[in-house]
């Protein structure tokens, strides 16, 4: 499958600030894009999903918007606490794809200085 | 409930040697994955199975089999390791894309070096 690009690849922020990591893919027949957190030492953990007929989702402090127009999503976190220091990824799945197989982001490294 | 669980937790491997990790769900999902993970790339697929009995390839399947003999286990077997096969090894499942969401569980990883 065609990649999906991730930026920044590190982003530090003041705790209480926002932090917003964007990804973008060219496939225009993805349909479904999750973010993971993966904390050090542990497998990545799903936090938040955007399906493409949806073009924002919350979750507390957490939401993703979609333009699919542009073909972009991103991860936004606002007041942002030490705990939520850890590597996020996108990924997208294609409509119809193989089996839900997800393609990912390479990895955005948040630090959340208190 | 466990959710996905990843044996051995760590290994090291002479090269040349051979070994198997094992994953297991008890969610009752369809679909399983075994992926690696290393600086700078990502997450990328190796294998996938989606029932008992099948596997297929994903990105990058060379030196690397797997087989799915019961539909909570997903094995990833490597014959001849090699040092470009030192990497983290993360195993997840997911119930089927157009049914219940397809969301995928990943396990805690295995850390495999080999020399």
């Amino acid at each position: 499958g065609e990649n999906v690009e991730q930026h920044p690849s590190t982003l530090s922020v003041q705790e209480g600030d926002s932090a917003v990591i964007k990804c973008t893919y060219s496939d225009s027949a993805s349909n479904y894009f999750p973010w993971y957190k993966q904390e050090l030492g542990k497998g990545p953990q799903l936090i938040i999903d955007i399906r493409s007929n949806v073009g924002e989702k919350k979750d507390q402090r957490i939401a993703v918007t979609l333009n699919k127009t542009a073909k972009h999503f991103s991860l936004h976190i606002t007041e942002t606490q030490p705990e939520d220091s850890a590597v996020y990824f996108c990924a997208r799945r294609e409509y119809g794809g193989s089996q839900g197989n997800l393609i990912f982001g390479k990895g955005t490294k948040l630090s959340v200085k208190p | 409930n466990a959710g996905v669980t990843q044996t051995p937790k760590f290994r090291v491997l002479k090269t040349g040697q051979s070994m198997t990790l094992l994953c297991a769900q008890d969610m009752n999902h369809e679909y399983m994955y075994w992926y690696r993970q290393d600086p700078g790339m990502g997450l990328r697929l190796i294998h996938y199975s989606v029932g008992e009995g099948t596997t297929a390839k994903g990105e990058v399947p060379d030196g690397y089999n797997v087989s799915r003999l019961k539909k909570q286990n997903f094995l990833l077997g490597l014959e001849s390791a090699a040092p470009s096969q030192t990497s983290v090894y993360f195993c997840a499942s997911s119930s089927p894309m157009l049914t219940r969401g397809g969301e995928q569980y990943f396990g805690p990883g295995t850390r495999l070096t080999v020399t």
